[in-house]
């Protein structure tokens, strides 16, 4: 099983609508979530990152953590075509930043 | 703006020979890493280095070595490819090792093995 669980696995909004990813840990050791997105011929790059409770806004981003039950999600208001992408939540506990990543959530926005 | 630099972009080769994947960051950072990104998009730590010195090793196959010649370049080898080497390979950087640090990555090197 792995330790950074994502959901959904794939997901398609109009333009302008609201996506949202959800993802769950079963390792209590993280401490540091983040935020990738990779576009296809890409390598991932960050999105945002988030250490404490509670909500971190960027932009049009938002992510939300709760250390309690080890969910962290993103939001993404007001989607563009540009926005279509894999998403991945990944973790860290901390030691040598061995990042441990979800499976990914495909996000399509439609025009 | 491209700051971690690798090459080639694609490798195609036969089962049993030896291939070398390059990368070189000019963020001025102390860490690198080599990931694996298989054909489900599934991203697995492979090794990471701190100023040259190996800190991660993951459970990987003998076969593949990194190698490391300044804190700026960090090199893969396999020295005798199977098909399920068949991946893309993506090589990231970080300022250090903190856990807090952000990864840079690369855009890959995307290995076929006939």
């Amino acid at each position: 099983q792995q330790k950074v669980q994502q959901s959904p696995e794939s997901l398609s909004v109009p333009e302008g609508g609201m996506a949202s990813f959800n993802c769950t840990s079963s390792d209590r050791n993280f401490q540091y979530f983040w935020w990738y997105r990779q576009h296809s011929g890409e390598g991932p790059k960050a999105l945002m990152s988030i250490f404490s409770d509670g909500d971190k806004k960027e932009g049009r981003f938002t992510a939300h953590l709760n250390k309690a039950s080890l969910h962290v999600s993103l939001h993404i208001r007001d989607s563009q075509p540009s926005d279509s992408a894999l998403y991945f939540c990944a973790a860290s506990a901390g030691s040598f930043n061995k990042l441990t990543f979800g499976a990914g959530t495909r996000l399509a926005v439609c025009p | 703006e491209t700051a971690v630099f690798q090459t080639p972009n694609y490798h195609v080769t036969q089962v049993g020979n030896e291939v070398s994947f390059n990368c070189k960051q000019t963020l001025g950072h102390d860490t690198m890493y080599w990931y694996k990104q298989d054909s489900k998009k599934l991203l697995k730590i492979m090794f990471s280095y701190n100023n040259k010195q190996l800190i991660v090793n993951e459970t990987v196959p003998r076969r593949f070595s990194p190698q490391s010649s300044d804190k700026a370049h960090l090199n893969l080898r396999i020295k005798s490819v199977e098909p399920e080497d068949s991946a893309v390979y993506l090589c990231a950087s970080s300022p250090w090792t903190g856990g807090q640090n952000t990864l840079y990555f690369g855009a890959g090197t995307r290995l076929s093995v006939l």
